[in-house]
């Protein structure tokens, strides 16, 4: 079945610093959606993609979907401390026709001032 | 606007005893989902209804679980019995249609089976 891969697992990252992470599926997709979850909180969703090669952004937040549709990354800018949080990506199977998500393991941030 | 409502917000138990959990989706909302998330893990999804029918039970370990939204508003999940490795947060999630939408979560009913 689908799977969706998500690395790195954990982000160390210095206050004002970029990373990126990044999602792999094994199967080409419809659309990815991006969900942020906060220490003690729920998913929150952030942004969907749905056009092979499109490019979306949100203030210091870029998300982008590969060509094939099968992967997908995220961009954070200049990374402040209310990023911190673990960042899940989930694809839903072009052959899914009733919008099931699989999400992956989620890439855990933590920001050091 | 409301969002999803989950409860208990926290629950213990013993293995092999039973539990249910009560979500009411965001008013409108046609899809709801349980899906079950282990500690450092993404969630998984256990069931989907559209409306008051299931379209998605695969990951659902039906042996002891067992859900129901029956009047495709509000939905119960239940375990019996639990295991030790049923330990988790169990998240409610609604969406307006099914295809390509938005997933909004309730805050999650975090499980500990001792």
């Amino acid at each position: 079945g689908q799977q969706v891969m998500q690395i790195p697992q954990y982000q160390h990252v210095q206050e004002g610093e970029d990373f990126t992470t990044y999602c792999n599926s094994s199967t080409t997709l419809s659309n990815i959606q991006w969900y942020k979850q906060r220490p003690g909180g729920h998913p929150v969703f952030l942004i969907q993609l749905v056009k092979s090669g499109e490019v979306k952004k949100q203030k210091r937040l870029t998300f982008q979907f590969g060509e094939a549709k099968k992967n997908s990354s995220l961009h954070i800018t200049a990374t402040q401390t209310t990023d911190v949080g673990t960042y899940f990506c989930a694809g839903q199977g072009k052959t899914d026709s009733w919008g099931k998500l699989q999400f992956g393991a989620g890439t855990q941030v933590v920001v050091t001032p | 606007e409301a969002g999803v409502a989950q409860s208990p917000r926290y629950k213990i138990i013993e293995k092999r005893q039973s539990v249910a959990f009560w979500c009411n989706p965001i008013s409108g909302h046609a899809t709801l989902y349980w899906y079950q998330q282990i500690l450092g893990q993404g969630p998984k999804l256990l069931i989907q209804f559209q409306n008051n029918g299931v379209v998605d039970d695969s990951q659902l370990p039906k042996d002891r679980f067992s859900a129901e939204r029956l009047k495709g508003v509000d939905s119960t999940l239940k375990i019996q019995p639990a295991k030790l490795e049923d330990s988790a947060v169990y998240l409610c999630a609604s969406s307006l249609r099914k295809l390509a939408d938005t997933q909004y979560f309730g805050p999650g009913t975090r499980l500990t089976v001792l």
